[in-house]
């Protein structure tokens, strides 16, 4: 069965520190992305990543970063954590290929984030 | 610019109706298209993938049309549950990037 784990589904920070939020799949894709997910914006890519040590910034990386350091585990760094990054963040992974007609995404359950 | 609609943005029928949902997107060059559902609070679950060259696809009580050239898809769902309340949302591999739609909130009343 195949499966998107997310290391938190709550977390509450404050403002200022460093968070980390992990994603790890066991289908050997090659891809995997975050997204973060706010009512009326719907969802908005953050970063995505197609191999080991590689990313590409998405549509809204500011304040964020990635690493990619195995294949199976993405990980999603907000260096100073700011009330306006409190969000729903998805992690999905897919098979191989940017292009692939056969690319479906399988999505994690989701870490509601609070930084107060 | 891939722009990908959902109407309605919300959508209450009874029990045991069959329903139609709606996904448009205004560039028809697209490599597929997916429908999710997300209940709340929680992630997304696949339900259905539609190649380019595909016109739908079917599992259980859902069916799924794509129509590239009206830039249109429709997800079918049959004899609605109240297990089938959650928000539906469609998806198109667009220029290699994911382009999403709002979601459609489907209320299913018992």
């Amino acid at each position: 069965d195949v499966k998107v784990t997310q290391s938190s589904r709550y977390l509450v920070k404050r403002t200022g520190e460093k968070v980390f939020l992990e994603c790890v799949q066991d289908m050997d894709h090659e891809n995997m992305f975050w997204y973060r997910q706010d009512p009326g914006l719907g969802l908005r890519l953050i970063y995505f990543s197609y191999d080991v040590k590689m990313k590409e910034k998405g549509d809204i990386p500011e304040g964020y970063s990635v690493s990619r350091e195995k294949k199976e585990r993405f990980s999603l760094i907000l260096e100073s954590a700011s009330t306006n990054q409190t969000s729903m963040y998805l992690c999905a992974s897919t098979s191989a290929g940017q292009a692939s007609s056969y690319n479906e995404q399988f999505f994690g359950p989701g870490t509601r984030l609070t930084v107060l | 610019k891939q722009e990908v609609t959902q109407i309605p943005a919300a959508l209450s029928v009874p029990e045991g109706e069959n329903l139609v949902l709606n996904c448009s997107f205004t560039d028809s060059a697209i490599y597929n298209l997916q429908w999710f559902r997300q209940d709340p609070g929680k992630g997304l679950t696949s339900l259905l993938l539609i190649q380019s060259s595909q016109r739908e696809q079917t599992s259980g009580r859902l069916n799924a049309s794509l129509d590239k050239s009206s830039g249109r898809s429709t997800l079918y769902i049959a004899a609605s549950q109240p297990g089938d309340s959650a928000t539906y949302l469609c998806a198109v591999l667009s220029n290699y990037q994911l382009i999403w739609g709002a979601g459609t909130k489907l209320i299913i009343k018992p």
